[in-house]
């Protein structure tokens, strides 16, 4: 079964860091472009960013840029989110997905439960 | 950036009844090479997390029912439920992966009446 697992929500004051990680099976992750989204407390969905099969080519929405970084460790089968600088606006459900193919350009197939950053002092 | 918009915000339809769902790209997002509408539409539930629909603007993923369709081509796009069940009151998501960043409308709330 395809599974995505994501952890390291929690709470954190504002100007702080918290890394997210997404652990995936039942696939071949390497194979796969994988993005993280997120939804604000009763809002709807915002793409954050994306990375490709190899990890070298990544993209950020403009709201994160400068202080999110994606990266990802096939090794591992697994994804990660490192969040700096963050701010109140950043709380939200984070959502780790699959995209259906090797290309950015592409549908999310597949999502994780999510986890929860708090951003509050 | 291409902005997606929904409608109508929320909906109330009848056990068994059409819900008709309208999302409005501000531009094109239709590939000619390829004639395919990079649009895609998911579900999502109270408490969980969105699920794939409907791909390529038609296109119906695996397992999800029929009575889910998906149609429209360069900048209008209708998802439509042709019986509603109990089991589809969710809020409904269009997204565009025709560039980036990837943009969703934003959403739809469909409750039965």
């Amino acid at each position: 079964e395809v599974q995505l697992l994501e952890s390291g929500g929690g709470l954190v004051q504002p100007g702080g860091s918290l890394r997210l990680s997404c652990v995936a099976s039942g696939f071949t992750f390497s194979s796969y472009v994988m993005s993280w989204v997120r939804q604000a407390p009763g809002k709807g969905l915002e793409w954050v960013s994306s990375i490709h099969t190899g990890g070298v080519n990544t993209y950020y929405a403009d709201s994160v840029k400068g202080r999110f970084t994606i990266s990802r460790d096939n090794s591992k089968n697994t994804l990660y989110l490192q969040m700096n600088s963050l701010r109140a606006e950043d709380t939200a459900e984070y959502y780790c997905a699959k995209t259906g193919d090797n290309v950015v350009l592409y549908y999310m197939d597949v999502w994780g439960k999510g986890t929860t950053v708090t951003v509050s002092s | 950036e291409i902005v997606m918009t929904q409608s109508p915000d929320s909906l109330a339809v009848s056990l068994g009844e059409r819900a008709t769902i309208n999302c409005k790209s501000s531009q094109s997002v239709l590939y000619s090479s390829s004639n395919k509408n990079f649009l895609g539409w998911y579900q999502q539930k109270a408490g969980q997390p969105p699920k794939l629909l409907i791909y390529w603007a038609s296109t119906r993923e695996s397992g999800v029912p029929e009575r889910f369709s998906g149609s429209g081509s360069g900048t209008d796009f209708t998802l439509t439920i042709s019986s509603l069940q109990a089991e589809d009151v969710a809020v409904y998501y269009c997204q565009q992966y025709y560039t980036t960043p990837l943009t969703f409308g934003g959403g739809t709330k469909v409750e039965i009446k």
